[in-house]
């Protein structure tokens, strides 16, 4: 399967832990999204990368957020000091130079 | 006021119908639209990109309104398995200018 995936794609974790998500693009698309969806909404943007620069930040992005593309290839996003309110799915897209994204399955996470 | 509202649904339609629904925005800077299909706790997955003419993809058409700022999808002949969260997504071509709307339902009867 040559599509974007992401790792984990749960994860449950206790209030005040950090946690890491990683996401693999399709391998020849330079841009790389990431977004948070909760139940009844659309994905709400996050971050972007083309290639290894992060060129875009959501206001969303407390400083609790960073996320990182090192060699322009797979990106990770980390959470730290997590909160109840960040319970949600994560959803990484990447797309070559054209709008259209292409979403990878999502990690879902639950902070208890 | 949201910068892209959808009707939440759903829409409950038997499978034969046909059935449309419509997608609002609200900063004419708008410059790029498409529809996405979500299925429950899956991923959205592209269905089709709105074209100032208008374009058709087999059963689906999808239509843009400057003038009034909205975009719309037609469905011909529903299946069963067109029933999904259609997502209306208008581009200003900056990466934080991708708006999603919530969603419009749609849930296909025998």
């Amino acid at each position: 399967d040559t599509g974007v995936s992401q790792d984990p794609r749960h994860k449950i974790t206790k209030r005040g832990q950090n946690v890491t998500f990683r996401c693999d693009p399709i391998s020849e698309h330079n841009r790389l999204y990431w977004y948070r969806q909760t139940l009844g909404q659309g994905p709400e943007f996050l971050t972007y990368f083309q290639n290894e620069a992060q060129l875009e930040k959501s206001r969303l992005l407390s400083d609790r957020f960073s996320a990182e593309r090192p060699k322009g290839s797979f990106s990770t996003l980390e959470i730290q000091r997590t909160e109840q309110g960040d319970s949600a799915m994560y959803l990484c897209a990447s797309s070559p130079d054209a709008p259209e994204q292409y979403f990878g399955p999502g990690t879902r996470l639950t902070v208890t | 006021r949201k910068e892209v509202e959808q009707d939440p649904g759903p829409f409950n339609v038997p499978e034969g119908a046909t059935v449309a629904f419509n997608c609002t925005y609200s900063n004419s800077a708008s410059q790029s639209f498409f529809w996405y299909r979500q299925d429950c706790r899956k991923e959205p997955k592209l269905l089709m990109s709105v074209y100032s003419s208008g374009n058709e993809d087999g059963r689906f058409t999808a239509q843009l309104n400057r003038a009034s700022q909205y975009i719309s999808l037609l469905i011909r002949d529903s299946k069963l398995s067109d029933s999904a969260t259609y997502l209306c997504v208008v581009d200003r071509s900056s990466a934080s200018k991708i708006i999603f709307g919530s969603g419009t339902r749609l849930s296909i009867r025998p």
